[in-house]
């Protein structure tokens, strides 16, 4: 087992671009998540989606959008970069909401 | 509002020192609370989940307990290795959100 596995695990974007930032995992789980982190303000609930088809906004989610077209992979997009995006990405998923929560390893964004 | 403030921020201990970290959350009903690790440029890796004042879990050299009020990490003995940032959330009833607290870096001084 893989576990979550996040690609890439390194980028830089220039103020404006757009990326898709691809969470995949193995475990069957319903529900995952995308967190940011950044220095002195704790992981924040992005998006999160408790099954295939559905998404929901967690408690930082302007300038993101998500997709769910398979149970195991959840899609994080910028459609428009900024430098306030600069932070550290990580998925999560459990398999209840009620559940332990497996990270990946993350992807840190730079926006230029 | 919903709020979880782990302390010390920072803590720096001797091999063999034993000491505790804390979490203090003010949540609009507890669902559960947990620890994780997270190595530097790693994600974080689950240690404990605590569901209702009173209890206990234990790993090792670590201990968690739970009050209605806060959580506390306690280490034993501890090692360099258990070197890390130690974060706790908090879940609430309603919805699926959780909560972070920023963390508290843990370095163990051989």
């Amino acid at each position: 087992n893989a576990g979550v596995t996040q690609t890439p695990k390194f980028r830089v974007l220039k103020t404006g671009q757009s990326m898709t930032l691809l969470c995949a995992q193995d475990m069957n789980h319903e529900y995952m998540y995308w967190y940011r982190q950044d220095p002195g303000m704790g992981l924040r609930l992005i998006h999160y989606s408790v099954g295939e088809g559905t998404t929901a906004k967690g408690e930082v989610p302007d300038g993101y959008n998500v997709s769910r077209l398979k149970k195991q992979n959840f899609l994080l997009g910028l459609e428009s970069a900024a430098p306030s995006q600069t932070s550290v990405y990580f998925c999560a998923s459990s398999y209840l909401n009620t559940d332990t929560q497996y990270f990946g390893p993350g992807t840190r964004l730079t926006v230029l | 509002e919903d709020q979880v403030t782990q302390s010390p921020e920072a803590l720096r201990l001797q091999e063999g020192e034993s000491s505790s970290l804390n979490c203090s959350y003010t949540v609009s009903g507890l669902r559960g609370l947990f620890w994780y690790r997270q190595d530097p440029g790693k994600g974080p890796e689950f240690l404990f989940t605590l569901y209702s004042a009173g209890e206990e879990k234990e790993k090792e050299r670590l201990k968690a307990t739970l009050t209605k009020k806060e959580s506390f990490l306690h280490i034993t003995a501890p090692k360099p290795e258990d070197s890390a940032t130690y974060l706790c959330a908090v879940q609430v009833r309603t919805g699926n959100q959780f909560y972070f607290g920023t963390g508290t870096s843990l370095t163990v001084i051989p």
